[in-house]
């Protein structure tokens, strides 16, 4: 159990255009979903916390008019790159949490590469 | 206070020997400690995890030890096989205001020689 896809797996777009990911929490509801970006040989960055049916909280740093997140339902999260650039590229991963403890487990989905020429 | 800091940023260990990963943290709030391994081009999936109120615990050949007072622990990995070969990564959180976040640790590659 405990299964998050991602959609699409590896994106390649032109430089101005938008780009949306799909995460889904395949066999259990997602209170919370987590949005991360991962460069090369790097750690995970949180970039945002989405909760069903409120506006997602972004972290320090983060263009929340750039990253669009969207969490209509509690299997569903997307993650909207707006007029994409190349800088952009990354390795976007979320994951799903059940509940809403700390102690609760974060589940990952396979990620997303994303590539703007 | 929020950082994690996990070492060694790279391990090699021949096969059948022990992968030892280390993590420190400051804030003494974090309740919860998993630990996430990736192999290249997937995400992290979660491996072990532990409460600050365990000293240890273990999972087949894997087994997470935590040391309350230092504000330490860490990972070993016992009978190492390649197939172990992977970026290791620590993490911690903790509820209330932090929002229940996970701060992640830079991460170990290890490689595993057979």
């Amino acid at each position: 159990g405990a299964v998050v896809s991602q959609h699409p797996s590896r994106v390649i777009c032109k430089s101005g255009t938008s780009v949306k990911i799909e995460c889904r929490s395949l066999d259990f509801q997602a209170t919370t979903m987590f949005w991360y970006r991962q460069f090369p040989k790097q750690s995970l960055m949180l970039m945002a916390t989405s909760n069903e049916g409120s506006k997602a909280t972004y972290e320090q740093g983060v263009e929340k008019d750039k990253f669009l997140i969207n969490h209509a339902s509690l299997t569903l999260s997307t993650l909207t790159v707006t007029s994409a650039h190349p800088e952009d590229s990354s390795f976007y991963i979320c994951s799903a949490r059940r509940g809403a403890a700390s102690t609760d487990t974060q589940y990952f989905g396979p990620g997303t590469r994303l590539t703007v020429l | 206070q929020q950082q994690v800091k996990q070492s060694p940023q790279s391990l090699i260990v021949q096969k059948g020997g022990i992968s030892i990963i280390n993590c420190a943290y400051e804030n003494t709030a974090f309740d919860y400690f998993p630990w996430y391994q990736q192999f290249p081009g997937k995400g992290p999936a979660l491996l072990i995890a532990i409460r600050p109120d365990v000293s240890e615990k273990k999972e087949g050949r894997f087994t997470i030890s935590f040391n309350k007072s230092a504000k330490q622990f860490s990972l070993h990995i016992m009978d190492s096989q390649p197939g172990d070969s992977a970026t290791y990564f620590c993490a911690a959180s903790m509820g209330g205001q932090a929002g229940n976040k996970l701060v992640f640790g830079a991460g170990t590659i290890l490689r595993v020689k057979s």
